[in-house]
């Protein structure tokens, strides 16, 4: 497609489940980048990938949070045992190159 | 801790008028600075980016000021129109593949 896709754009999550929210991003792209935007606040690095391999785990969480890419392409991120603090809008950037994120419209989870 | 310090948190302009929009960094390694724009429920959109070898960049009604020695960078949005109102986030990278620090960004509204 012509842009970053984001699923699902909503998901409402009981406590305690587990979710996985998947990202599809710009055919090419090699670097994909998974962040999360709290209510009001701004953007916090979760997770970096250059092809399939992550150089950049930095963000994550806890052990809860875990993401692999496959094919160079579509991303999946992890959330288990999902808690009411991982209540956020996850965001999808891929790139091609220095600087050059496209980012998705985001998933925004709500966990009751 | 945040590593780009944004601020106002929010700015509220008459139409015509100028939004000005100010970050510091204290990272000397940072040599990339993009600012991005986002509407509500989209994921943040590529605005205009510097690099430190020039003082200044000029996109239509959008310019970056970059001052070096002082370590911040302002943007400002000339003739602010309805269509502006959003959140700016500005952002700063120091390597290749650019993993962003972001501000916390300033929520502009533009009243006709």
């Amino acid at each position: 497609g012509a842009g970053v896709s984001q699923s699902p754009s909503n998901k409402v999550t009981e406590k305690g489940k587990d979710v996985e929210l998947r990202c599809d991003p710009i055919s090419g792209h090699t670097a994909l980048y998974w962040y999360r935007q709290s209510l009001g606040q701004g953007l916090e690095f979760l997770i970096y990938f250059q092809g399939n391999s992550a150089p950049d785990k930095s963000g994550l969480p806890s052990d809860r949070f875990s993401a692999e890419r496959t094919g160079g392409s579509v991303s999946t991120l992890t959330i288990q045992r999902t808690q009411q603090e991982d209540s956020a809008v996850y965001l999808c950037a891929s790139s091609f190159g220095r600087g050059g994120y496209t980012f998705g419209s985001g998933t925004r989870l709500t966990v009751v | 801790q945040q590593q780009v310090k944004q601020s106002p948190q929010s700015l509220i302009v008459q139409k015509g008028g100028i939004s000005i929009i100010n970050c510091a960094y204290e990272n000397t390694a940072f040599d990339y600075f993009p600012w991005y724009q986002q509407f509500p429920g989209k994921g943040p959109a590529l605005l205009i980016a510097i690099r430190p070898d020039v003082s200044e960049k000029k996109e239509g009604r959008f310019t970056i000021s970059f001052n070096k020695s002082a370590k911040q960078f302002s943007l400002h949005i000339m003739d602010s129109q309805p269509g502006d109102s959003a959140t700016y986030f500005c952002a700063a990278s120091t390597d290749s593949w650019g993993k962003l620090q972001f501000g916390a960004g300033t929520q502009v509204v533009v009243t006709p």
